[in-house]
């Protein structure tokens, strides 16, 4: 089992929905969740970064962690065609950016 | 303020062959990390130096090993090239001095063994 899940997709749905991007986890040791957007041929660069359970917004994007079920949450409100890219979670043990543990990325794509 | 650059973006190499990649980090940083990136995976991380000295290693053999220099640059070397190390390399740059270090990658080397 890997210690991090993530849907592979391909998650497609129309302009300005609500999108819902999900990771599960093993380790109960991780404390500190990130999500990456990584556009074709590019790398990673990372949207949002959270400590602990509970909800943080920047924008249009909203991140949850809930510990207790080892779950992290990524959403994205107004989606627009910008949006298309693969989205990877990503979590850690320590505030140390050592051995940060990725998920293998959920393929978005948004149709105008 | 300069962000992360990598060279070279794109490598074909053969199996048996020796690779060097090369990063620049961002300005203000002391850290660097690599990871391997296969198709339709997430980042794997190899290792992380930061101020010239190992910090880290993942799951990686001896044959991948790194240098950081004194302005913080870095190389990956790769040894005796397999067909499996095919994948996208990353680097990534932080600051370790800062607390809740975050990564900030370049765009990569795609390497292709043949």
């Amino acid at each position: 089992q890997k210690e991090v899940e993530q849907d592979p997709g391909p998650l497609s749905v129309p302009e300005g929905a609500i999108v819902s991007l999900n990771c599960t986890y093993s380790n109960s040791a991780f404390q500190y969740f990130m999500w990456y957007r990584q556009y074709s041929r590019k790398g990673p660069e990372l949207l949002m970064y959270t400590y602990s359970s509970g909800n943080k917004e920047d924008g249009r994007f909203t991140a949850q962690v809930d510990k207790s079920s080892k779950y992290i949450s990524l959403f994205i409100r107004d989606s627009q065609p910008s949006d298309s890219a693969t989205y990877l979670c990503a979590m850690t043990i320590y505030s140390s950016a050592s051995k940060i543990i990725f998920g293998s990325g959920t393929r978005l794509s948004i149709r105008p | 303020e300069t962000g992360v650059t990598q060279s070279p973006t794109h490598l074909i190499k053969t199996r048996g062959q020796q690779v060097t990649l090369r990063c620049s980090s961002q300005s203000g940083h002391n850290t660097v990390s690599w990871y391997q990136q296969a198709l339709g995976q997430g980042p794997q991380f190899i290792f992380q130096y930061y101020r010239e000295e190992e910090n880290g290693r993942g799951n990686f053999p001896p044959r991948f090993s790194g240098l950081q220099f004194p302005n913080y640059s870095s190389e990956l070397n790769v040894n005796a090239l397999e067909l499996d190390d095919s994948a996208l390399y990353l680097c990534a740059s932080s600051d370790k001095d800062r607390a809740k270090e975050k990564l900030f990658f370049g765009s990569g080397t795609q390497l292709s063994v043949l």
